[in-house]
């Protein structure tokens, strides 16, 4: 089975400007999970998409937005960017059902840097 | 909410010795246990993982405890290897489905 994948590996933004991140499961999983990872705060939660519905959100601004699509690939979207965001933004995949939480596979990340 | 600390931030070996990293956590309801071993440049990769109802696991080399009445767990890794080296996350689920991340540990495995 194919990994999980995101597009794309690396992105320039300036400040105020917007981003999309993407993000492709493992064929199968359902559960999307997006995670932002910086050196002073490490890995932190943004939100879980399953079934094109958002289950769960971190303590994330709400410059900060996700959606899940049929296919269960998912995108994140990043308005008005702030030096703060720049980031390795991780997403995972499960096969979450309605209970518990199963393995998260992750991505390779996107490398966000706001210039 | 959730935390989870971890220790030692920074851990160095000799290779063949054991390394053990510690972590507590807050949550009562928190049941699912897994490690992550983050090598530079590359993605977080699950190692080993443990549920609240076992109380201990291992392959191989890799072995995780738990112990719910003190809200801890731990990895251990025997004979390490070079290869070992990698910055190790903890991290814990609950009722809310999302994992909460450790600090990491940076661990040297010395040749």
């Amino acid at each position: 089975k194919a990994g999980v994948t995101q597009t794309p590996r690396y992105l320039i933004k300036t400040r105020g400007q917007q981003v999309t991140l993407s993000c492709s499961p493992i064929s199968g999983h359902r559960s999307v999970s997006w995670y932002q990872q910086t050196p002073g705060q490490g890995l932190q939660f943004l939100f879980e998409y399953f079934s094109e519905t958002q289950r769960n959100k971190g303590n994330f601004p709400g410059r900060f937005s996700g959606r899940q699509f049929s296919n269960s690939r998912s995108e994140m979207n990043v308005s008005t960017l702030e030096l703060g965001d720049s980031a390795l933004y991780l997403c995972a995949s499960s096969l979450a059902g309605t209970s518990g939480i199963n393995e998260q596979f992750f991505g390779p990340g996107t490398r966000l840097t706001v210039l | 909410g959730e935390n989870v600390e971890q220790h030692p931030s920074t851990l160095s070996v000799q290779e063949g010795d054991s390394a053990v990293i510690k972590c507590t956590y807050s949550d009562s309801a928190s049941n699912y246990f897994p490690w992550y071993k983050q090598e530079l440049g590359k993605r977080p990769q699950l190692i080993i993982d443990i549920r609240s109802n076992v109380g201990e696991k291992k392959d191989q080399r890799i072995a995780v405890t738990l112990n719910k009445t003190a809200k801890h767990f731990s990895l251990h890794i025997t004979e390490t290897q070079p290869e070992d080296s990698a910055v190790y996350f903890c991290a814990e689920s609950g009722s809310a489905r999302q994992l909460t991340f450790g600090s990491g540990t940076q661990l040297t495995v010395l040749p």
